[in-house]
């Protein structure tokens, strides 16, 4: 049950697109498709923004957008705004039990 | 609207127990899985424990087996986390999540003497 490794940081400016990786394992990402996003502001709970890889929950804007390729997933988050200066966590199914990413803050510059 | 209220949180001394409650309120409590997911102080999120919508299934994380129980009581649209033996590294939030999509707004557990 080893925690899926992503970047501690990302940054980018209003308007511009960030890309964040998740890596996982063969017994995790890289075999199911139960890749989930979730956003954190400080203080609050996380919040759902992609799940089983690219789908979107209502009401999360299509500017949020993941794939996946083997044991990777990726967050994308186009068109930058204030509001998405937050912790980024991907998760994944893994059998039996779930794993977290450690984390990684977006800096919106 | 979805609604997941933790409680039962609080100071415990290491080798104590507590039992936390998430209500929910808004959806069909009983025709979904649930999960209990921590977050220490300034760390990343650490998923704990799920149960199966009827009860039927339970998994944990190693960190937790054997210390910490998942049940449910879909009578009472309630989910609960008996939890023994407390470590000082269980401090924590601990999140109540319905299906890992919508999430309560955490309950914090202090580990200590």
């Amino acid at each position: 049950q080893s925690a899926l490794t992503q970047p501690p940081s990302a940054s980018g400016s209003p308007g511009q697109s960030v890309t964040i990786s998740c890596t996982g394992t063969s017994s995790d990402v890289g075999a199911y498709n139960y890749v989930s996003w979730y956003r954190q502001h400080p203080g609050k709970a996380p919040k759902l923004m992609i799940y089983e890889v690219s789908k979107r929950p209502s009401g999360v804007p299509d500017r949020f957008s993941g794939s996946k390729s083997g044991n990777t997933a990726s967050l994308t988050v186009s068109g930058l705004q204030a509001d998405d200066e937050a912790d980024y966590y991907c998760s994944s199914y893994a059998g039996s039990n779930w794993v977290f990413g450690g984390g990684t803050k977006l800096t919106v510059l | 609207q979805v609604q997941l209220v933790e409680s039962g949180g609080g100071v415990v001394q290491p080798g104590g127990s507590l039992r936390l409650s998430c209500t929910a309120s808004g959806f069909t409590f009983s025709s979904y899985a649930m999960h209990w997911v921590r977050q220490a102080p300034g760390k990343g999120l650490e998923w704990v424990a799920f149960i199966r919508y009827d009860g039927n299934n339970e998994y944990y994380a190693d960190s937790v087996k054997g210390r910490f129980t998942i049940s449910r009581d879909n009578s009472k649209n309630t989910l609960y986390l008996q939890m023994n033996s407390l470590r000082a590294e269980d401090t924590a939030v601990y999140y109540c999540a319905r299906s890992l999509d919508f999430w309560g707004q955490g309950t914090l557990v202090t580990v200590s003497s």
